[in-house]
């Protein structure tokens, strides 16, 4: 089944040591998002990519970055992970110009910050 | 800008109730509306959608329809079980916009047996 895979499903990182996220999609999808979701809020958009054009939101910290080296793949770094960024990070695809553009998400990586 | 209300939880119902979780919306085009769910632990899972108004979405005993005039993606379950228990997110996507998801807060239902 074509599909959104996250690894790893929980990630325990310490206080200022960077930690990579990974994202992987077999839906030929040309959209991929990222998003950090706390306690069951909703989830909060940090970026996203149409192709290879990369799309900040104004209020993302710079401690985030993403790596999307080809369709298939999308990385999220935390450069310098603080308390505050223990969260569930979710990945999304969708096709551009679909009919109703949704968006396919993955299981989510648990992050904790000791 | 687009935004998305919707009813505030915790919702806590017995099995066989009836569900409803109000979804209203604001948007500057022409949105899609969905509903999300997810389970404790895990993503979101689409659970229905609808392009235009009265359309109605259904998936899994749920149904929603899109109210164009009163802007409105209402949630509702005939007969809730356990399994239900999650928390669900209304969503629009503009599709004149830039095709991001606006969500609303979520809400969190327990079905007890």
């Amino acid at each position: 089944d074509a599909m959104v895979i996250q690894n790893p499903r929980y990630q325990v990182t310490q206080f200022g040591k960077p930690v990579t996220l990974s994202c992987s999609q077999t839906l030929n999808h040309n959209v991929m998002y990222w998003y950090q979701q706390k306690s069951s809020q909703a989830p909060k958009l940090l970026f996203h990519y149409y192709d290879k054009d990369f799309n900040n939101e104004a209020d993302t910290p710079d401690n985030f970055q993403s790596r999307r080296p080809n369709t298939s793949f999308c990385f999220l770094d935390i450069r310098s992970p603080g308390l505050g960024d223990a969260a569930m990070y979710l990945c999304a695809t969708s096709m551009e110009g679909a009919t109703f553009n949704e968006q396919f998400f993955g299981p989510g990586t648990r992050l904790t910050v000791l | 800008g687009n935004s998305v209300t919707q009813m505030e939880g915790p919702v806590t119902l017995s099995e066989e109730a009836f569900l409803t979780i109000n979804c209203t919306y604001t948007a500057t085009g022409y949105p899609s509306l969905f509903w999300y769910v997810q389970y404790p632990g895990e993503g979101l899972q689409l659970l229905l959608k609808a392009t235009k108004a009265d359309d109605k979405g259904s998936n899994k005993g749920f149904e929603a329809t899109y109210r164009k005039e009163t802007t409105s993606f209402h949630l509702e379950k005939g007969s809730v079980q356990v399994s239900d228990s999650a928390v669900y997110f209304c969503a629009l996507s503009d599709l004149s916009g830039d095709y991001k998801l606006s969500f609303g807060a979520g809400t969190t239902v327990t079905v007890r047996a």
